[in-house]
């Protein structure tokens, strides 16, 4: 147990909606990551948050969003839907930006029909 | 850019064969190095590291050694069992501890 949460562990929903997932970091740490892993993609880095600021953005659609609150949880919003947003999402978190360890979820397999 | 490039698998072998992944990177700066494994439908987990060049990292008997000269990193074990039977990723730290860079992933079968 790595100690990050992530919910919900599945999510169904149809094309053109939209979901949030949520995920809390282990306790202490700062960084939250988000990652996409889709068969024909691999892993994909999403977004970085620390300490409550965006700090990185890698493979993000536009109709993603991410936040992470004051107690240092995180979302990430996916919206307008489509059958290619179907694949597993990580949330990672790590100690600070100088800690180069992350510490995965999970994951939350979402499923667009 | 930075970015990973590892040894495509599938990868089947028996239980006490030896096992070599080969990764290799590109990177500007002095990037930290990573060997992370995946089990069945579980998340990701830190199986090893290194952050600078000649830094030997090892876990539960698995072995990388960061190489610069020839830039890469490649994972090995001398006797796998069933139970490492996994998938491997390969990853980079761009040394700002802001983003990550993955490889594609190697599925490991370890056979009785």
């Amino acid at each position: 147990d790595s100690g990050v949460t992530q919910t919900p562990k599945h999510l169904i929903t149809a094309t053109g909606q939209r979901v949030t997932l949520r995920c809390s970091p282990r306790s202490g740490d700062l960084s939250v990551y988000w990652y996409q892993q889709s068969l024909d993609q691999g892993l994909q880095f999403l977004i970085q948050y620390y300490n409550g600021e965006e700090r990185a953005k890698g493979n993000i659609l536009e109709r993603f969003s991410a936040q992470q609150f004051p107690d240092l949880h995180s979302e990430l919003n996916l919206s307008s839907l489509e059958l290619g947003d179907s694949a597993l999402y990580f949330c990672a978190s790590s100690v600070d930006l100088a800690t180069y360890e992350q510490y995965f979820g999970p994951g939350t397999r979402l499923t667009v029909t | 850019g930075n970015s990973v490039t590892q040894m495509e698998g599938p990868v089947t072998l028996s239980e006490e064969a030896f096992l070599t992944i080969n990764c290799t990177y590109t990177a500007t700066g002095y990037p930290s190095l990573f060997w992370y494994v995946q089990y069945p439908g579980e998340g990701l987990q830190l199986l090893l590291k290194a952050t600078k060049a000649d830094d030997k990292g090892s876990n539960k008997g698995f072995e990388a050694t960061y190489r610069k000269e020839t830039t890469s990193f490649h994972l090995e074990k001398g006797s796998v069992q069933v139970s490492d039977s996994a998938v491997y990723f390969c990853a980079l730290s761009d040394g700002t501890g802001n983003q990550f860079y993955f490889g594609t992933g190697t599925s490991l079968t370890v056979i009785p």
